[in-house]
């Protein structure tokens, strides 16, 4: 099955700095990759995804970069503000068999203001 | 919001009790899944229906089940509760397989 890891657990930085979560998955047939973000006590919610045939996808202060050769995926945030703190969690994801992914074990962002 | 309800929100019970978990998805969503969120564990997926019927399973205990009713709205089930199973339990719900996952608001349950 499906492999996800995700690095770092932790990151902490200053308001204005970039952040930069990374994953790998282990199926070379997951072909979607979702990424949500979840605040203290809440729902996750899905902030960007990316499908296989692009390498990159941007949305505002969000991109996130996808190399299939070496099976990894990233998400940049620019200019992060206090509200960017959140639990990460990158997830991949085949188009077919049961289509359920698999999550990343999160990561933890905290903006110093 | 995401259109995906879930109750109730806060659960506190006793070792050996069982409890129930409930879940509408958004409207027109014929798939929900459930997952167990522990501290320590992430998101676990636990199981999957569509359109009435099971279609995958994860690492759901025996101890554990789910049904989705005609209406779409799902259950799940957990009996003879241990201290280990409290945790948040959300479910999601897609329009089909192959499409993004809305999450639900989550019961956290609390096992004394």
């Amino acid at each position: 099955g499906e492999n996800v890891e995700q690095h770092p657990s932790t990151l902490s930085v200053q308001e204005g700095d970039s952040a930069v979560i990374k994953c790998t998955y282990s199926d070379s047939a997951s072909n979607y990759f979702p990424w949500y973000k979840q605040e203290l006590g809440k729902r996750p919610q899905l902030i960007i995804d990316i499908r296989s045939n692009v390498g990159e996808k941007k949305d505002q202060r969000i991109a996130v970069t996808l190399n299939k050769t070496a099976k990894h995926f990233s998400l940049h945030i620019t200019e992060t503000q206090p509200e960017d703190s959140a639990v990460y969690f990158c997830a991949a994801r085949q188009s077919g068999g049961s289509y359920i992914p698999t999550f990343g074990r999160g990561t933890s962002l905290i903006v110093h203001p | 919001d995401s259109g995906v309800t879930q109750t109730p929100k806060h659960l506190i019970t006793a070792t050996g009790q069982r409890v129930t978990l409930r879940c509408s998805p958004r409207s027109g969503d014929l798939s929900v899944y459930w997952y167990q969120q522990s501290l320590d564990q992430g998101l676990q997926f636990l199981i999957q229906y569509y359109n009435g019927e099971e279609r995958a399973k994860g690492n759901i205990l025996e101890r554990f089940s789910a049904q989705q009713f005609p209406d779409l709205h799902s259950e799940l089930n957990l009996s003879s509760l241990e201290l280990g199973d409290s945790a948040l339990y959300f479910c999601a719900s897609s329009v089909s397989l192959n499409h993004e996952q809305f999450f639900g608001p989550g019961t956290r349950l609390t096992v004394l």
